[in-house]
């Protein structure tokens, strides 16, 4: 079983709509989650963290964590063409270092 | 906000050929990391430090080294290309337990 595991897509929505990215993690022990968003021949950047069960909003953004379920999820509302990108979810297990799943494929469809 | 830099944004080099990989932050930030990103196997960790001159191995350290001499300065070094070390390298710094910041990247391709 993989540590992060995230579906690979790609996710296809339209322009407007909510797109609904998941992600599953393996060690209880986890803390700290993370939402990256990578461009195609781009490095990660940071869009989300979240710390505590339930969610947490910013702008068009929210993520949502189920410690018990083991479970992430990032919500985009009103998904625009510049929201097309790979999605990493990102997980804290141990000490300093980060886990992160292979990344979700997300298309926003004109 | 963050920067963390990077010393090329591309890079060629010849198959046995030393490399160096330079990145800075200028965050203050304790933990430095290096990873390599190939398509289908996500971001792989090859080394990090959580201190000047502390190291720790990551998931795929063979073949590569580091050196972290400065807080703000962390090298990865790889002692003999080989073409299967042609990747996408990506230097990352964090405080603590708390999100990490990524550079811009390297394109590397050893021919």
């Amino acid at each position: 079983q993989k540590e992060v595991e995230q579906n690979s897509g790609p996710l296809s929505v339209p322009e407007g709509a909510i797109a609904s990215l998941n992600c599953t993690y393996s060690d209880r022990g986890s803390q700290s989650f993370f939402w990256y968003r990578q461009y195609s021949g781009k490095s990660p950047e940071l869009i989300m963290s979240i710390y505590s069960n339930g969610d947490k909003e910013d702008g068009r953004f929210t993520a949502q964590l189920n410690k018990a379920s083991q479970y992430v999820s990032l919500l985009i509302r009103d998904s625009q063409p510049s929201d097309s990108a790979t999605y990493l979810c990102a997980v804290n297990p141990l000490r300093n270092k980060l886990t992160f799943g292979t990344g979700t494929q997300l298309k926003v469809e004109l | 906000d963050v920067k963390v830099t990077q010393s090329s944004r591309y890079l060629v080099k010849r198959t046995g050929e030393k490399v160096f990989l330079e990145c800075v932050q200028d965050m203050d930030h304790e933990n430095m990391f290096w990873y390599r990103q190939d398509p289908g196997l996500g971001l792989r960790l090859i080394y990090f430090s959580y201190d000047v001159k502390m190291k720790e191995k990551g998931d795929i350290p063979e073949g590569y080294s580091v050196s972290r001499e400065k807080k703000e300065r962390f090298s990865l070094i790889l002692e003999s290309a080989s073409t299967n070390q042609t990747s996408m390298y990506l230097c990352a710094s964090s405080f603590s337990y708390n999100e990490q910041f990524f550079g811009p990247g390297t394109r590397l391709t050893v021919l």
